[in-house]
């Protein structure tokens, strides 16, 4: 299968570390999206590539947020200083740039911070 | 203020019965998107409408775009407990200039009891 994955599934953290995120696309899918969800909410947009490129990134992502996709291949988002509300599902997602209404979700990271 | 409404926010039915749940918004949309999400795991893209009264069928499953964008709507036919799940609406705005920017309701999570 070579749909979207991401590395680590669950990462439990203490409150102030720092966490670091891996998302490997479809291979050949260019762009590729973070997103974040809550308990109860839908995902939430946070930024997006294209190829090597950040394109565009939303207000939720502040600065102790970084993403990176330095070779236009698998992506890393890392989060500074960890804080509670930082606790959620990090979903990547990959599309064409053909097609940007068909985005393909991997199974996300659960991040918990203490 | 959430751009795009989804109701029921919950629904629990029997096995072989029918149910349709919505999605709505003030705004207009390039297309709309249905995905479907386990507990856990990333969401799963069903289906994508593009044209203002569009109607697309995948087995028990039926979508329809409003006329005017604004709104979709799925149906299930003779639901099944494999059906349960967080039904998420997903969308592009026609008015921003993003790009990767995927707005998603907060979901209606069915759950089929057999």
């Amino acid at each position: 299968d070579t749909g979207v994955s991401q590395d680590p599934r669950h990462k439990i953290t203490k409150r102030g570390q720092n966490v670091t995120f891996r998302c490997d696309p479809i291979s050949e899918h260019n762009r590729l999206y973070w997103y974040r969800q809550t308990l109860g909410q839908g995902p939430e947009f946070l930024t997006y590539f294209q190829n090597e490129a950040q394109l565009e990134k939303s207000r939720l992502l502040s600065d102790r947020f970084s993403a990176e996709r330095p070779k236009g291949s698998f992506s890393t988002l890392e989060i500074q200083r960890t804080e509670q509300g930082d606790s959620a599902m990090y979903l990547c997602a990959s599309s064409y740039p053909s097609r940007i209404n068909e985005q393909f979700f991997g199974p996300g990271t659960r991040l918990t911070v203490l | 203020t959430q751009l795009l409404e989804q109701s029921p926010q919950f629904l629990s039915i029997q096995e072989g019965e029918n149910l349709t749940v919505y999605c709505n918004s003030s705004s207009v949309f390039s297309s709309l998107q249905w995905y479907r999400q386990e507990p856990g795991e990333g969401p799963v893209l069903l289906v994508t409408v593009v044209t203002g009264g569009e109607v697309k069928k995948l087995k028990r499953l039926t979508f329809q775009f409003g006329d005017a964008r604004k709104d979709s709507s799925l149906h299930i036919t003779a639901a099944q407990p494999g059906d349960t799940g967080l039904y998420l609406c997903a969308g592009r705005l026609t008015d921003r200039g993003s790009q990767g920017n995927l707005i998603f309701g907060k979901g209606t999570k069915l759950s089929v009891k057999p």
